[in-house]
């Protein structure tokens, strides 16, 4: 059964970079099959999806984000990072690594459109 | 627009049927996900495709759309099923993801 757990600072001041990874055990992040997200909650507020790494390093970021994120793969490592720059308290959130299925459509696999699994999530509050 | 109307809250009584709404303007033009999210736990899928039920969750969990609303349907209401249940929906032309604000199930 493939786990997520997510990694990294948190506590960030205003206007630097906010660093998360995502260590992925029990599956490969090289398949083709799955893709790989980045979802926040900010407290009191609704979900919302930062983005997606494609198998091949590709990535798909909702617009809201698209100047300020930056994803990768870590295949050595299996696991894959967020990059959020220039942050203000409004990205004080938790945040979750996830993975979304695919759907073999025209001879390959494309984003499904639904998460599965999640994980714990991890708080980054930005404050100086 | 793609913003998806959740109420904050619903209770019921153990036994009981709960009944979750996702309401959007072009929710019929989405596929709709549901979400539960307990209290220091990851968040686990229930319903996919709008109807579908991974393996592994009961099959007191059923979901519908009509219109412009998707509903969460929980029968026979245990403790266990405490928690906030979240509504995604995604548009799979412009590949638009969204979720809804949440609704609390409290277990009387």
């Amino acid at each position: 059964q493939v786990q997520l757990r997510e990694s990294g600072p948190g506590l960030v001041k205003p206007s630097q970079t906010l660093s998360l990874t995502c260590a992925v055990f029990g599956g490969s992040i090289r398949s083709d099959d799955y893709f790989w997200n980045w979802i926040r909650q900010p407290a009191g507020k609704a979900l919302e999806w930062i983005g997606r790494l494609y198998p091949s390093g590709t990535t798909k970021y909702n617009p809201s984000f698209k100047s300020r994120v930056t994803m990768s793969l870590d295949t050595s490592k299996n696991q894959f990072s967020l990059k959020l720059i220039s942050v203000t308290a409004a990205d004080t959130a938790v945040y979750y690594c996830v993975r979304e299925g695919g759907l073999f459509r025209s001879g390959s696999y494309s984003p499904a459109g639904w998460f599965d699994p999640w994980g714990l999530g991890a708080l980054v509050t930005v404050s100086s | 627009s793609y913003v998806l109307t959740q109420p904050p809250s619903v209770s019921v009584a153990p036994g009981n049927t709960a009944v979750m709404t996702c309401g959007g303007d072009n929710i019929g033009g989405q596929t709709v996900h549901w979400y539960q999210h307990k209290p220091g736990q990851a968040p686990v899928v229930v319903i996919f495709y709008d109807t579908d039920r991974p393996s592994g969750i009961s099959e007191r969990f059923s979901g519908s759309k009509s219109g412009n609303t998707a509903t969460l349907t929980i029968s026979r209401v245990e403790g266990a099923d405490e928690a906030a249940y979240y509504c995604q929906g995604w548009e799979s032309r412009s590949d638009h993801v969204v979720f809804g604000g949440g609704t609390k199930l409290t277990v009387l």
